[in-house]
């Protein structure tokens, strides 16, 4: 159980253009998705805080108008990432709590997304 | 500002022996714990949490949380290559914020 798929795996954009990520709960509603960002032999950083059916919360230094969040569904989170630029090229991951437990339960995460910017 | 430290490594362990993974954190409140492994290129994948102290256990993996001192380890015993690997400790700290370490690296030797 608690199965989270991210899509796509791996991007390659030109400097200026927007990327959508999208992250889907495949066996549970999540009604708050965690995503995060990881540059190479860093450790992980949250970036926002997607919620269903409002505004998502961004950690401080994150722009919110570039990295647009949508979380239209109990099932899907999407990250766009908008006038993408090379120092944007990271690791960006995904995650959500399992159902049972609040906030208490442990988060797992969707398998990635690669994205380089050229 | 809450922390969770971790020390970096690699940590070099010999393959079949104990791998023993600590974390501390600043927080006197938190809540829950959380071990995840991390190899390479790859996200994070849960391999243990604990809430309350003492040790628990599934199968190969024992984490251990003593809210005293602030600590949580974990043990990886009768260490394979395949445990070579970062991993990572997390905690919900009283606000319900998950804390990450910077992850210790683990390096198994055949």
């Amino acid at each position: 159980g608690a199965v989270v798929s991210q899509h796509p795996s791996w991007v390659i954009c030109k400097s200026g253009t927007s990327v959508k990520i999208e992250c889907r709960s495949l066996d549970f509603q999540a009604t708050t998705m965690f995503w995060y960002r990881q540059f190479p032999k860093q450790s992980l950083m949250l970036m926002a805080t997607s919620n269903e059916g409002s505004k998502a919360t961004y950690e401080q230094g994150v722009e919110k108008d570039k990295f647009l969040i949508n979380h239209a569904s109990l099932t899907l989170s999407t990250l766009t990432v908008t006038s993408a630029h090379p120092e944007d090229s990271s690791f960006y991951i995904c995650s959500a709590r399992e159902p049972v437990g609040g906030y208490n339960s442990p988060l797992h995460f969707g398998n990635g997304t690669r994205l380089t910017v050229t | 500002q809450k922390e969770v430290e971790q020390n970096s490594g690699p940590l070099s362990v010999p393959e079949g022996a104990i791998a023993s993974l600590n974390c501390t954190y600043s927080d006197r409140g938190s809540q829950s714990f959380f071990w995840y492994r991390q190899y390479s290129g790859k996200s994070p994948e849960l391999i243990m949490f604990i809430y309350s102290n003492g040790d628990k256990e599934d199968g190969r993996f024992t984490a251990q949380l003593n809210k005293a001192s602030q600590y949580v380890s974990l043990l990886i015993r009768d260490s394979q290559p395949s445990d070579s690997a970062t991993y990572l400790c997390a905690v919900n700290d009283s606000n319900y914020q998950l804390i990450w370490g910077a992850g210790t690296k683990l390096i198994i030797k055949p």
